[in-house]
């Protein structure tokens, strides 16, 4: 099956701690994602990575660090995870640098619920 | 500062009836989308539309990127179409190979039998 994976589901913690959420992509792309839905729905972007390397860095809080082995894994890791942290993480990736036509294809997100 | 419009927030309709969305942008924009997200469930890509009119299925969009607005109508409604569909824009990433979309937070639409 040819898609975008997301693990965990679903992942509950406590303040300060630190977590990690893989994405695969079996399509073959060359462009991964990394996206923020927060509580009202809103969808930001966070990280995106061409072939390992990173091409864009939103200004995020330094404790996100994405980490790319190769083209089809884009992790993304919290150092000790802040109450606003909670939402759904997606990951997306595509077949291109994002240029025209660039469909992106989503994960099922990961839920992050920081007590 | 929401750089993506969406209007209405929420549509509920009866089965059979249309829908139409709309999308507007604060900044200028060539590259057009719209997604759908049903609850709990993969954010999917609709249709790409820069510009003009496409349409796929029962899914029309139309954009006129001078007026920095984008629409998208769905006809015969059904039951299933239930869920958020999302507007994005890509914006181009100064200085770097890579864009980026920005999405609007969506309207929840809600088909009746």
């Amino acid at each position: 099956e040819t898609a975008v994976f997301q693990t965990p589901n679903y992942h509950v913690t406590q303040v300060g701690n630190e977590v990690s959420f893989n994405c695969k992509q079996t399509l073959g792309h060359d462009t991964m994602y990394w996206y923020k839905q927060d509580s009202k729905k809103l969808l930001k972007i966070m990280f995106s990575y061409n072939n390992k390397q990173l091409i864009v860095n939103e200004t995020v809080p330094r404790r996100f660090s994405p980490q790319s082995s190769d083209k089809a894994h884009l992790n993304l890791r919290i150092k000790s995870v802040e109450p606003e942290d909670s939402a759904v993480y997606l990951c997306a990736s595509s077949p291109r640098t994002g240029g025209p036509q660039d469909t992106q294809y989503f994960g099922p997100g990961t839920r992050l619920l920081v007590l | 500062e929401q750089q993506v419009q969406q209007s209405p927030a929420s549509l509920v309709l009866q089965e059979a009836e249309n829908a139409e969305l709309q999308c507007s942008f604060s900044i200028f924009t060539n590259q057009v989308q719209w997604f759908y997200q049903r609850p709990g469930g993969r954010l999917v890509s609709l249709l790409y539309n820069p510009s003009g009119t496409k349409q796929s299925g029962r899914l029309t969009s139309t954009t006129v990127i001078k007026e920095r607005r984008s629409s998208l109508h769905i006809s015969s409604s059904q039951i299933t179409d239930s869920g958020t569909y999302l507007c994005a824009m890509e914006r181009s990433n100064y200085g770097s190979s890579g864009n980026k979309l920005i999405f609007g937070i969506g309207t929840l639409l809600s088909v009746k039998p």
